[in-house]
């Protein structure tokens, strides 16, 4: 089974704070995403990647940075947090067309 | 631009009873579509899919059903049970030639005792 982990699974973070949002899949996947997940506007895409190094924005990068040092392992980073970035943050990984996405268990992020 | 949406944003079903959710999409060319289920505090689970080659695909007390005529997208839910009370979202591809998928904002099934 694929199996997508996420660091933490509830985080408090202060304004202006560095947030680092891990995530890692054990199934060789290349494919990788984040996502912010909102009561009412669903899955909202963050940033994705497609091989180590390589990431694309996605519908919603402001305020977001990514990181893909190696293909197990997509870091999803809050340079100065605000309470706009409070959300359920989800990541994902993808085999590739005509396969599903398949997603970790998701971090609830709060920013006091 | 592309949409997937949702005809219903809660359904509350009897237990035992059938569950019908449903899903409307904009692009004709989707070649796939999936359906997810996401319970509460937890990260989204794929149910089942079905290729656009087909116009129904069973699983386990689960149905797919796709009308490409009108592009519209069912899940139906045999016998519901109470640990089927979650968000369902169907799921389609998107066409810019990435691995991105559009997501449909979800229907909240909750299941009456």
């Amino acid at each position: 089974d694929v199996k997508v982990t996420q660091s933490s699974r509830y985080l408090v973070k202060r304004t202006g704070e560095k947030v680092f949002l891990e995530c890692v899949q054990d199934m060789d996947h290349e494919n990788m995403f984040w996502y912010r997940q909102d009561p009412g506007l669903g899955l909202r895409l963050i940033y994705f990647s497609y091989d180590v190094k390589m990431k694309e924005k996605g519908d919603i990068p402001e305020g977001y940075s990514v990181s893909r040092e190696k293909k197990e392992r997509f870091s999803l980073i809050l340079e100065s947090a605000s309470t706009n970035q409070t959300s359920m943050y989800l990541c994902a990984s993808h085999p590739g067309q005509g396969y599903e996405q398949y997603f970790g268990p998701g971090t609830r992020l709060t920013v006091t | 631009g592309e949409s997937v949406g949702l005809h219903l944003p809660t359904l509350s079903v009897q237990e035992g009873d059938n569950s019908i959710i449903n899903c409307a999409y904009s692009n004709s060319a989707s070649d796939y579509f999936i359906w997810y289920k996401q319970e509460s505090g937890k990260g989204p689970q794929f149910i089942i899919d079905i290729r656009s080659n087909m116009d129904k695909r069973q699983g386990q007390r689960v149905t797919v059903l796709l009308n490409k005529t009108v592009k519209h997208l069912s899940l139906q839910i045999a016998a519901t049970q109470p640990g089927d009370s979650a968000v369902y979202f169907c799921a389609e591809p998107d066409t810019s030639g990435t691995y991105k998928y559009i997501f449909g904002t979800g229907t909240r099934l909750k299941v009456l005792a």
